[in-house]
């Protein structure tokens, strides 16, 4: 079952943060977390496996809420780089797996 | 290094044609696997490739989709009697092993059945 993504859009002003959330229906295993620019491939941002571990990436970070089975992306001090639509895809296995994606979140930042 | 690769970048067909889509897995990478991408949709699983193992089809949404791997290199991923419904953006996607690493996508085809 496909995780659902909150919001589904958010205008932010550079140098504001905001949360994203990906939660599922299913117990999971890992949540990888892309963003994909305008007719761009999705670029890599990070994996959480089951455990509950938070980890960062510069000034994204992210956290993975297993009893929840939801994880959250916070990116902190946007920057105009960080515009584009973040996917969570989850896995609910521990090896190598397809992955099951949300319908993503459009990020603007404005100057 | 060299990335995944896929070709064409954009393909127009009629409905009703088949359509052959490529994709070139970064060097190494075992695991190969291919998602659709409608309009502000997410991305849709397909069919993935582990190495040597059967692979795993249960995304296909019809029996006119098919996909092949040589070894653990180039995919084909072929669409049969195009529908309108099939116009998508078609990504691929590769990574290590078994165990679980991130997914490194190509640019993707964009399909467009007329």
């Amino acid at each position: 079952q496909q995780p659902v993504q909150s919001p589904q859009a958010v205008i932010l002003r550079e140098g504001e943060d905001a949360v994203i959330n990906c939660s599922s229906s299913k117990a999971l295993y890992s949540v990888h977390w892309y963003r994909q620019k305008h007719g761009e491939a999705p670029v890599f941002l990070m994996i959480l496996l089951k455990g509950g571990e938070q980890k960062g990436h510069e000034k994204i970070s992210a956290s993975f809420n297993e009893k929840k089975q939801q994880s959250s992306l916070y990116l902190t001090a946007s920057q105009l780089s960080y515009s584009g639509t973040y996917f969570c895809g989850t896995g609910v296995v521990s090896g190598n797996t397809p992955l099951v994606f949300g319908k993503g979140t459009r990020l603007s930042v404005i100057a | 290094g060299a990335g995944v690769s896929q070709s064409p970048s954009n393909k127009v067909t009629e409905k009703g044609k088949d359509v052959e889509l490529r994709c070139d897995p970064i060097s190494g990478h075992t695991a190969l696997y291919w998602y659709r991408q409608r309009l502000g949709q997410g991305l849709e699983f397909l069919i993935y490739f582990q190495g040597n193992s059967a692979p795993d089809k249960s995304g296909l949404p019809s029996d006119r989709f098919s996909a092949e791997r040589t070894g653990e290199s180039v995919s084909t991923l072929t669409i049969q009697r195009t529908q309108q419904e099939d116009s998508a953006v078609y990504l691929c996607a590769s990574s290590w092993g078994q165990t679980i690493y991130e997914q490194y996508f190509g640019p993707g085809t964009r399909l467009t059945v007329t």
